[in-house]
């Protein structure tokens, strides 16, 4: 029972460095979904992806980019790491209509530091 | 649009004690509702949820109303243990809406 499987789950970037976060998840679902989770602020949605191929943008998409060329596989991109993007980021999965009685599964979080 | 407004916290607590934590809500449409738990170093748990008026959700002791009169959805136990230490978050999500809003979350520690 893996569910949501996040990779890596901790990083130290430097300014300007890039990098990627993978997603994986073996549950079939279609949705699948990043947060960052900033204290006093909850969990924002960054980007989130309704089935294979597509994605849209979510609250806070700046300064990331995401792809789904496989359904079981979400990425989160930052392209050119900055201090404010230094956050705890989670990825999530859910079926389609049916997260309306089933809600999410998460993953355990990647912790991501930017100096 | 969907919003959720959680009681602030911390909350501390003696263990055994009574626990609410807040929860109302605005949205569009008949939602459904959810409260997720985040223990130390973790992601979220769906810990219970109610999809239509008057349901109640229950799991490890918490419960919690879907109150359409109100539109609320107030967790509650009636005896607090230190294992319930934890972030909990209340959610909504809309019939047709491919998205969960969160609350920004209430930290509940139980002591001892």
């Amino acid at each position: 029972n893996a569910g949501v499987t996040q990779t890596p789950k901790f990083r130290v970037l430097k300014t300007g460095q890039s990098m990627t976060l993978l997603c994986a998840q073996d549950m079939n679902h279609e949705y699948m979904y990043w947060y960052r989770q900033d204290p006093g602020m909850g969990l924002r949605l960054i980007h989130y992806s309704v089935g294979e191929g597509t994605t849209a943008k979510g609250e806070v998409p700046d300064g990331y980019n995401v792809s789904r060329l496989k359904k079981q596989n979400f990425l989160l991109g930052l392209e050119s790491a900055a201090p404010s993007q230094t956050s705890v980021y989670f990825c999530a999965s859910s079926y389609g209509s049916a997260a309306q009685y089933y809600g999410y599964t998460f993953g355990s979080g990647t912790r991501l530091t930017v100096v | 649009g969907n919003s959720v407004t959680q009681m602030e916290g911390p909350v501390t607590l003696s263990e055994e004690a009574f626990l609410t934590i807040n929860c109302t809500y605005t949205a569009t449409g008949y939602p459904s509702l959810f409260w997720y738990v985040q223990y130390p170093g973790e992601g979220l748990q769906l810990l219970l949820k109610a999809t239509k008026a008057d349901d109640k959700g229950s799991n490890k002791g918490f419960e919690a109303t879907y109150r359409k009169e109100t539109t609320s959805f107030h967790l509650e136990k009636g005896s607090v243990q230190v294992s319930d230490s934890a972030v909990y978050f209340c959610a909504l999500r809309s019939f047709g809406n491919e998205k969960l809003t969160f609350g920004t979350g209430t930290r509940l520690t139980i002591i001892p």
